[in-house]
């Protein structure tokens, strides 16, 4: 069975500062892993994804996210943070072997970006 | 539409009452997913649809919960004889295809409380 894991409940970063969202995964296999992020009362919103090929993958808002295989991780991360990216961001990973991409989601990770 | 729309937004009711959600997927998607948010915690995947049919169901808590989509579009989940531990935010999503790597899109929710 394939897992995610956010070690993190919350990441606390000034504004300016770079951040980094950690994530890990337990899957059998090459996997597909996403970031997403939600903003209070809203819906998740799509921030990037890994598929194949180069390891560091960029997304929107100036997010980027590096997949590396030896450590099973997919750290979310930021040069420079900003007071509007503070928000929940889950990382989620999707099975292989066909039959549709129910995903499976990290608990979460409530960043705050402070002045 | 542009984007994934679910409707109420919100909805109180009492135990023991039967409730029905709906989702509009975005135009065109023919998979669509089901998935339960309970307070502070990650997504859980309810039910899964390519087309009209549900290849997966195996997120779906009880016999309580059920759903059905009507072509390739709208979908409904019901929960029948609502119990306190259903309130939840239910999330629904859709993607082009239903492949592993498709990126899935969220609507804002319907947050459920039952009292």
């Amino acid at each position: 069975a394939q897992s995610v894991a956010q070690p993190e409940d919350q990441v606390n970063v000034a504004e300016g500062n770079p951040l980094t969202v950690k994530c890990t995964y337990s899957v059998s296999g090459n996997p597909y892993l996403f970031w997403y992020v939600q903003y209070p009362n809203r819906g998740l919103q799509f921030l990037l994804k890994y598929i194949t090929g180069d390891n560091l993958v960029k997304g929107s808002y100036g997010f980027e996210a590096e997949f590396n295989k030896s450590q099973t991780s997919f750290h979310l991360k930021k040069p420079s943070a900003l007071v509007s990216d503070s928000a929940l961001y889950f990382c989620a990973v999707s099975p292989l072997g066909g039959g549709g991409n129910k995903l499976t989601f990290g608990t979460g990770t409530q960043l705050k970006v402070e002045l | 539409g542009a984007g994934v729309s679910q409707s109420p937004s919100n909805k109180v009711t009492e135990k023991g009452k039967d409730v029905e959600l709906r989702c509009d997927p975005i135009s065109g998607h023919t998979a669509l997913y089901w998935y339960r948010q309970r307070l502070g915690q990650g997504l859980e995947f309810l039910i899964y649809f390519q087309g009209n049919s549900a290849p997966d169901k195996s997120g779906l808590p009880s016999d309580r919960f059920s759903a059905e989509r009507t072509g390739e579009s709208v979908s409904t989940l019901t929960i029948q004889r609502t119990q306190q531990e259903d309130s939840a935010v239910y999330l629904c999503a859709s993607s082009l295809a239903g492949l592993e790597a498709d990126t899935q899109y969220f609507g804002p929710g319907t947050r459920l409380t039952v009292l």
